[in-house]
């Protein structure tokens, strides 16, 4: 069974840093590019960033470009989402998604960015 | 970016209607577009992915269909555990874009 587990949500300050980690397993990891994606409070979805599965190519949300960076580490079937100058409007759910076409999504963990 | 628009937004039906719910690309993303169905308090879970494959178990009264920039979802005989919301994604390129999103209510 697939199963992706985020964890590192939190309270963090305007202008704080987190970072996200997302365990992966009962699939292949490393043959499979991995996501980030958000839903603020009653909102939609939102893509925040994309990652390749030999990490060659990474992709970001013109909302997150420059303060979020996405990695992933084969060896520990695991993918990570670092941010930082974190602002009031990066409140969400951020969900990792993977698996072949965003087929299976984790449970997700809220961060709250709040003074 | 590519833009989507699904239409309507919210829908009021009762179980065993039929339900078409749409979906429109702003520029052609071919069949690369899926489905997903979000309970309150849940995770978004994939139905259909190109454009009309089923996901392994979901029931067969979900269906897909269209290409280019027009697509739709549609439930053929809604059951109790199907109101929900959905969302289509197009994936044929970066920035991946969804929609806001059909709020499927009971009437």
């Amino acid at each position: 069974e697939v199963q992706l587990v985020e964890s590192g949500g939190g309270l963090v300050k305007p202008g704080g840093s987190l970072r996200l980690s997302c365990a992966a397993s009962g699939f292949t990891f490393s043959d499979y590019s991995m996501n980030w994606v958000r839903q603020a409070p009653g909102e939609g979805l939102e893509w925040v960033s994309s990652i390749s599965s030999s990490s060659n190519s990474r992709y970001y949300a013109d909302s997150v470009k420059g303060r979020f960076t996405i990695s992933r580490d084969n060896a520990k079937n695991s993918v990570y989402l670092q941010m930082n100058s974190l602002r009031a409007e990066d409140t969400a759910v951020y969900y990792c998604v993977g698996g072949g076409g965003c087929s299976h999504w984790g449970q997700g963990t809220l961060v709250t960015v709040s003074s | 970016d590519i833009q989507m628009t699904q239409s309507p937004s919210s829908v009021s039906a009762s179980v065993g209607d039929r339900v078409t719910i749409t979906c429109r690309a702003s520029q052609d993303v071919d069949r690369w577009l899926v489905w997903y169905q979000q309970r309150p308090g849940q995770a978004p879970k994939r139905l259909i992915y190109a454009a009309s494959s089923l996901e392994s178990g979901v029931p067969p009264r979900f269906g897909g269909s269209g290409s280019g920039t027009d697509f739709t979802l549609t439930i053929s005989s809604l059951q109790p555990e199907d109101f929900a919301t959905y969302f289509c994604q197009q994936t044929i390129t970066f920035p991946i874009t969804f929609g806001q999103g059909t709020r499927l209510e009971i009437k």
